[in-house]
């Protein structure tokens, strides 16, 4: 059975305060790695994709990946109240569906 | 460029209702995605098409569920009869092709079904 497993949180942060989102996966042949922004009643948003070990960045948000670890994480500095929304991890081997983990929930304070 | 169409965007039914929801991917992706997200989990999916072949249905209760892609473009979704545990959000999504970087899903709006 392929799992993706996060932590449900809520997550709480101050505004301009670095969120830190994790993410571990059971199915050592994953190739793509993503991650997902849905707020409330929404569609899940692509964010970030990775696909190699190290990090990378865009704007505010890093994505790490760590293959040996099985884990994967999202960073996202100088948070915002818009940042507020339930952050989907997801998994796949390339061409097949995203395996989901059931989403961190973030809440940004001002 | 336009983004993944569905509809409709809400759908209530009684249990033992039948419901079809449709799908419009982005322009030129060959593979659809169908997935369930009941509230407070992940999407998980139901159906795989690649072009107009199913891929992956391994996980569709083949017993109400049916989808088909016709012309490898549009797609519909079929529950009949629905039972209560069906409500959710119906997502549906698309990609490019089945290679490596170029797989990236994106998803429509969803179809919220609840079933009374």
């Amino acid at each position: 059975q392929k799992e993706v497993e996060q932590n449900s949180g809520p997550l709480s942060v101050p505004e301009g305060a670095i969120a830190s989102l994790n993410c571990t996966y059971s199915d050592r042949g994953s190739q793509s790695f993503f991650w997902y922004r849905q707020y409330s009643g929404k569609s899940p948003e692509l964010i970030m994709s990775i696909y190699s070990n190290g990090d990378k960045e865009d704007g505010r948000f890093t994505a790490q990946l760590n293959k040996a670890s099985q884990y994967v994480s999202l960073l996202i500095r100088d948070s915002q109240p818009s940042d507020s929304a339930t952050y989907l991890c997801a998994v796949n081997q390339a061409g097949t569906a995203l395996i989901f983990g059931k989403g961190t929930t973030l809440s940004v304070s001002s | 460029e336009a983004g993944v169409a569905q509809s409709p965007r809400y759908k209530i039914i009684e249990k033992r209702q039948s419901v079809a929801f449709w799908c419009n991917p982005i322009s030129g992706h060959a593979t659809l995605y169908w997935y369930q997200q009941i509230l407070g989990q992940g999407p998980k999916l139901l159906i795989q098409f690649q072009n107009n072949g199913v891929v992956d249905d391994s996980q569709l209760p083949k017993d109400r569920f049916s989808a088909e892609r016709l012309k490898g473009v549009d797609s519909t979704l079929k529950i009949q009869p629905a039972k209560l545990e069906d409500s959710a959000v119906y997502l549906c999504a698309s990609s490019l092709d089945p290679s490596p970087r170029t797989d990236t899903q994106y998803f429509g709006p969803g179809t919220r079904l609840t079933v009374l």
